[in-house]
């Protein structure tokens, strides 16, 4: 069974440029996360989806951070415009139902670096 | 809010037993999960606590008290691949919160 895929695996840009990240789930996952990740930090939640929907989007910045996942299957994340702050390690993890006791597998992140 | 604690590093030789302990402030809480993450590498799943109690898994067992918001990983016969960053989760809502990480580094 393939795992979570996720492309590019490294990025780097100028500031005020903007980015996107492709998250490819594990089949069969309904649930999607998209995490950010700081040198020597937990993974940090930036938006849940259920299918097509996302139902826990509090931690995204909406002001330059935007997400879909529009046929409940691949998603995108996107940064415009990006900002130094911004160098970090994107996770994305899928889970069967998103239910308390599910896993979280995750993909091997897109390392972004903001020049 | 959700808050977690773990320590930020630990160092232990090859063939010894390490303890990572965690402890958590969240409302809504429902389980406490344990994941390995090397270096560059993805967090992988160890293992859940949804009830208190010892749970085995080979050479890791994780342990978990709901009355203490408590619960540690434990490492036996620790081999130089374990070094790794071990993060502690709570599970809530439907939503997980992780710990900072705790750095292991096993020396032979």
């Amino acid at each position: 069974e393939a795992g979570v895929v996720q492309s590019p695996r490294y990025k780097i840009i100028e500031k005020k440029q903007p980015v996107a990240f492709w998250c490819n789930p594990i089949s069969g996952h309904n649930t999607l996360y998209w995490y950010l990740q700081n040198l020597g930090q937990g993974p940090e939640l930036l938006i849940r989806y259920e299918n097509e929907e996302a139902v826990d989007d509090s931690q995204l910045p909406k002001d330059r951070f935007s997400a879909e996942r529009l046929k409940g299957v691949d998603s995108t994340l996107k940064i415009q415009p990006a900002e130094l702050g911004d160098s970090a390690v994107y996770l994305c993890a899928s889970s069967p139902q998103g239910s308390n006791a599910d896993t979280q597998y995750f993909g091997p992140g897109t390392r972004l670096t903001v020049l | 809010g959700q808050s977690l604690e773990q320590p930020s590093e630990v160092t232990a030789v090859e063939g010894a037993i390490v303890q990572i302990n965690c402890t958590y402030q969240t409302s809504g809480f429902y389980g406490l999960s344990w994941y390995q993450q090397h270096d560059g590498g993805a967090p992988t799943f160890l293992s859940y606590n949804g009830l208190d109690g010892l749970e085995e898994t080979g050479r890791f067992s994780s342990f978990l008290s709901r009355s203490d918001s408590y619960g540690y990983l434990l490492l036996q016969e620790l081999q130089m691949k374990d070094s790794a960053s071990y993060f502690c989760a709570v599970s809530y809502n439907n939503d997980m919160r992780f710990g900072a990480g705790t750095r292991l580094t096993v020396k032979p």
